[in-house]
């Protein structure tokens, strides 16, 4: 049974910087076709990707925001860490994990998604 | 970027069907694949590779996707349909998501 768990603070300041781990059962990321990605969703509004780590630490994130994230994995403790730079009351929303499992087609599927965290900017 | 257009709103009847549209540039070269999100909770995977549903997802969902056009097609809509739908496609390396569409079924 493959579950994911986000877990960081709910409350951050302006300009502070957000790390967020992403906790996993049931998957190995070391396995070939086996990635974790990131995406958040401001109240009310749309599904917005941030980032992704493949089984063979490939790393790929949001155009827009590439410059303030970054993305690492613990294969040994089955987690995956984000951390979002200079963050600002636009970043307010609920952060998911989601497990991203490529085909034999060579599609990546997000498969299986966590329950999020809210996170709120504020001072 | 790579922008994914669907319509913020579908109404329909019980048991009518419904479909929802997302459209992008060649969005037809690409794989497509649909979330719902019922309110309050996290996202389903509903379709995957434009056409294929994960077990457990009923019949009733259907996918296609030609030209610059992703559809999703709920036959027989129930009352327990009712929720957002996300469009979502791969592009330069980058996982885009459609604007989503809120359900009503009346």
């Amino acid at each position: 049974q493959v579950t994911l768990r986000e877990s960081g603070p709910a409350l951050v300041k302006p300009t502070q910087t957000l790390t967020l781990t992403c906790t996993f059962s049931g998957f190995s990321l070391s396995a070939s076709g086996m990635c974790v990605s990131w995406i958040r969703q401001p109240p009310g509004k749309a599904l917005e990707w941030l980032a992704r780590i493949d089984w063979d630490d490939d790393k790929l994130y949001s155009t827009s925001l590439r410059t303030r994230l970054t993305i690492s994995k613990d294969t040994s403790k089955n987690q995956v860490v984000l951390t979002m730079t200079n963050m600002g009351p636009v970043d307010a929303a609920k952060y998911y994990c989601a497990r991203i499992l490529k085909n034999d087609s060579g599609s990546y599927i997000f498969d299986y998604w966590g329950q999020g965290t809210l996170v709120t900017v504020s001072s | 970027s790579y922008d994914l257009t669907q319509p913020p709103s579908v109404s329909v009847s019980p048991g009518q069907t419904a479909s929802i549209t997302c459209s992008g540039d060649k969005l037809g070269d690409k794989y497509a694949c649909w979330y719902q999100q019922k309110s309050g909770q996290s996202p389903v995977l509903l379709i995957y590779q434009d056409t294929k549903r994960p077990s457990g997802i009923p019949e009733r969902f259907s996918g296609s996707n030609s030209g610059n056009t992703a559809t999703l097609t709920i036959s027989g809509t129930q009352a327990m349909d009712e929720a957002d739908y996300y469009c979502q496609a791969w592009d330069s390396r980058s996982a885009f998501f459609g604007g989503g569409t809120k359900l009503t079924v009346l």
